[in-house]
């Protein structure tokens, strides 16, 4: 079974400009997630799609923003880049009550 | 407010002996609890859970114990294996029981010294 593919793995954006990025979940699995992690901050949560639908969100500011599709593909869209978003996008995938897998990540640098 | 917290940043041992890598928890309604390795510029790599009914789980030579009057959990290793070095996170689940939505602690850098 194939495990969750994300989309680019390493991304480099100007300040201002906006980007996405895709995370194709295990078969099967209808539960995605997006984590942010920084040094600093470690991972965070940033919202969760299950059945197209976001049923968790995180503290972070609008201009982070994401859907689901009908296949359970996911994509995250950060508007406005800023240097501080910089970071290791992670996504994970889960059925409802059962671990989480996460994928192989997009390393996002801002300049 | 950190709800997940990992208070040792590293830990170092040497290969053959018992690493032990503890989590404290803040919030009592957490109600499953996942440890995960991690090497740089990759995913988490789910390694074992633990229900918070339960207060023992082992899978190999990963045993995570949950004390719930305390909130702590831990993560054993034993033999630590040099391929163990990594960093390791906890995770709580929210009461919802809704994995898709995960606490994490800031993560302990374990070392195994061959």
């Amino acid at each position: 079974k194939a495990g969750v593919t994300q989309t680019p793995r390493y991304l480099i954006k100007t300040r201002g400009q906006q980007v996405t990025l895709s995370c194709s979940p295990i078969s099967g699995h209808r539960s995605v997630s997006w984590y942010q992690q920084t040094p600093g901050q470690g991972l965070q949560f940033l919202f969760e799609y299950f059945s197209e639908t976001q049923r968790n969100k995180g503290n972070f500011p609008g201009r982070f923003s994401g859907r689901q599709f009908s296949n359970s593909r996911s994509e995250m869209n950060v508007s406005t880049l800023e240097l501080g978003d910089s970071a290791l996008y992670l996504c994970a995938s889960s059925l409802s009550n059962t671990e989480a897998f996460f994928g192989q990540g997009t390393r996002l640098t801002v300049v | 407010d950190q709800q997940v917290k990992q208070n040792s940043p590293s830990l170092s041992v040497q290969e053959g002996r018992i690493s032990i890598l503890n989590c404290d928890y803040t919030n009592s309604m957490f109600d499953y609890f996942l440890w995960y390795k991690k090497y740089p510029a990759e995913g988490p790599t789910f390694l074992i859970s633990i229900s918070s009914i339960k207060d023992k789980n082992e899978d190999g030579r990963f045993t995570v114990f949950l004390n719930k009057s305390a909130k702590h959990l831990s993560l054993h290793i034993v033999p630590s294996q040099p391929g163990d070095s990594a960093v390791y996170f906890c995770a709580a689940s929210p009461p919802s029981g809704n994995t898709g939505k995960l606490i994490f602690g800031q993560g302990t850098t374990l070392q195994v010294k061959p």
